[in-house]
């Protein structure tokens, strides 16, 4: 989706390093989101963030640290805490829903590998 | 966690056949969305079904909302190569203000 970028499609992580994947809207979405997709399975939520300054644990947080300082952007970092970062992490966003949900719109991904 | 379960995890068509993924929560849901995602792509919002009972076609797919508002599928009629991806379910529960995936269901053809 050309509306959200995601920086870098690819990422190596040493054992005990922090890492932090970018993720840039200008969709002017309120909403943003962060999940990880395992091979075989579905996208499970790390965080969300409905406005700026604010965000919320998903179902996956342990082991993983966000901001939301502007509206644009909403960076994911891996921390050493997560034992298994190997994933595709997908960065989302959405307008804000005030009943239904609104769609979201993903970006390209970053595939994480542990060296 | 509450889940979204979606069944089959795996569909191997021939190019013409249908295709029929399905849905299912234990809880009532306010709505529910359904992605593509094409190998190697990301994920792709398709439509959202908020009525109970509510069918929606976008061309050869069709999507139900059940009456209940617990199950949902989506059918693909005489499935081309394009249509190659794994569909996702999501839906939203009660007054939560995140979506929930399904497994997602992998389509492969053959031509």
């Amino acid at each position: 989706d050309g509306g959200i970028t995601q920086s870098p499609k690819y990422l190596f992580r040493k054992e005990g390093q922090n890492v932090t994947l970018s993720c840039e809207q200008n969709l002017n979405h309120d909403a943003m989101y962060w999940y990880r997709q395992d091979p075989g399975q579905g996208l499970r939520l790390i965080y969300y963030s409905q406005i700026v300054n604010d965000f919320q644990k998903g179902d996956i947080a342990e082991g993983y640290s966000v901001s939301r300082e502007k509206k644009e952007s909403f960076p994911l970092t891996v921390t050493s805490a997560q034992k298994n970062p190997t994933a595709f992490y997908l960065c989302a966003s959405s307008m804000q829903g005030q009943g239904s949900s609104q769609p979201q719109h993903f970006g390209d991904g970053t595939r994480l590998s542990i060296l | 966690g509450q889940q979204v379960m979606q069944i089959p995890q795996y569909q191997h068509v021939q190019e013409g056949e249908d295709f029929t993924t399905y849905c299912n929560s234990s809880t009532t849901l306010s709505n529910i969305q359904w992605y593509k995602q094409r190998p190697g792509g990301h994920p792709v919002f398709l439509i959202q079904l908020v009525k109970s009972g509510e069918v929606k076609k976008q061309k050869r797919l069709t999507f139900q909302f059940g009456e209940a508002k617990k199950n949902s599928s989506l059918h693909i009629t005489a499935t081309q190569t394009t249509d190659v991806g794994t569909y996702f379910c999501a839906g939203k529960l009660g007054g939560a203000q995140k979506l929930v995936f399904g497994q997602g269901t992998r389509l492969t053809i053959n031509p």
